[in-house]
This record gives C-alpha cells, structure tokens and sequence, in this order.
C-alpha cells in the first residue's frame, strides 16, 4: 500500500533555531500534501495545504513566515520551523493526498514527528 | 464553516462490549466522512470511510453509517478486543475531491482483557 515517510521522527532543538521536517510519499506522487500540528491529548489541527510547484495555503492564525512550507517536487514536501521557541514543541503530522482516475483519491498519512524546544 | 464534533473520552469498556462512538458534523455542500484510528506510538491510519448519504463504511468490524439526515457517522463495533485500544478521530472532507480533512477531537478508547 501507499507510505508516507516524515524524518525526522523526534527532534530537540535549542530555541531559535531552526528545524526541517521532511514528508515523503514512498510510492506514489501527491500534488498536493497537508500539515497538521497535535498538540498532546488533542486534535490534528490542519496548518497549511501544501501544493507542488505553488505557494502553500495557509489556515488562518497560522504564521507563513514561521513554517516555511516548500513543495518542491511531486513526492517531497518540507515544513521549516524558523526561530523556534518552546510554544512550538508539538506533533507535526503531514499527510499525502494520492488520487486516482476519476478524481476519487485517499490521503496517506506520516508517522509524525515530535519537536521539542528547549 | 466545516466542523466534526466526537464524544469526548476516555472510554473503557471490557473485552467483548458493544462500542458507539458518536460523531456529528457541520458541513455545506456534500462531504466524504472518516474515522482514522490512532494505535499508542503510531501514525494515523485510515479506518473506514463513506462518500455519500446512506453509504455504510466497514473495517475489521468496525461500521460506520453516513446519515445525512441527522449530519451523523457514528462509530460502532459489535465486540471489542484489547487490540482495539486507541485513539480515534471522526473527520470530514470538502466534497470537491480537495483532500482538505477537518478532524473531531478524538476519543480515545481503553479496552480491558
């Protein structure tokens, strides 16, 4: 079946720094991916939709200019927490999006990755 | 705009019990519904779905039925194992094929042997 990948898995950071997280569809090509933050007990809160070769969309309250989002090619997708503070320590989650003919598709989801910053 | 509102948890129940989940949404126009179930340490993974009114979706005994009507899809398994023991989400997606997911707060479920 379809995989997606993110890497890393877990990362601890000090605060003001930078982080990449990478998603990657394993067998398939997505055009478009998403990003999801869990805060710990809670929901997915989708931050951002993620289409190769365009600007991502963002949802609203979510900063552009702090998670840099680049899809640059049809199977990666990175999301960049710059200058990141310990408020951003959370779940990051990406899913793919893999569609078939006729348009009827399914999204594949990573197996997330954890930031904490200290 | 779009909404998914789950019952909240933790529920526990005993090996072999009747499981309900229940599930409402808000939604316009005519959205495919989920259920993903998250296992301890893992990622989410898509437990069933339903596209349409009336549609039953259905996975490892696990049935969900989309009830336009009452904007419902609640979770229900006729017999649940320790196995079974997970997080699980009620979501939603725009029904223009756009992918974009809205997710329910989850329930977590504890099933004792």
């Amino acid at each position: 079946g379809a995989v997606v990948s993110q890497h890393p898995s877990w990362v601890i950071c000090k605060s003001g720094t930078s982080v990449k997280i990478e998603c990657r569809s394993l067998d398939f090509q997505a055009t478009t991916m998403f990003w999801y933050r869990q805060f710990p007990k809670q929901s997915l809160m989708l931050m951002a939709t993620s289409n190769e070769g365009s600007k991502a969309t963002y949802e609203q309250g979510v900063e552009k200019d702090k998670f840099l989002i680049n899809h640059a090619s049809l199977t990666l997708s990175t999301l960049t927490v710059t200058s990141a503070h310990p408020e951003d320590s959370s779940f990051y989650i990406c899913s793919a999006a893999r569609t078939s003919a006729g348009g009827i598709g399914e999204l594949f989801f990573g197996e997330g990755s954890r930031l904490t910053v200290l | 705009g779009n909404s998914v509102t789950q019952m909240e948890g933790p529920v526990t129940l005993s090996e072999e019990a009747f499981l309900t989940i229940n599930c409402t949404y808000t939604a316009t126009g005519y959205p495919s519904l989920f259920w993903y179930v998250q296992y301890p340490g893992e990622g989410l993974q898509l437990l069933l779905k339903a596209t349409k009114a009336d549609d039953k979706g259905s996975n490892k005994g696990f049935e969900a039925t989309y009830r336009k009507e009452t904007t419902s899809f609640h979770l229900e398994k006729g017999s649940v194992q320790v196995s079974d023991s997970a997080v699980y989400f009620c979501a939603l997606s725009d029904g223009g094929g756009g992918f974009k997911t809205i997710f329910g707060a989850g329930t977590r479920l504890f099933v004792k042997a």
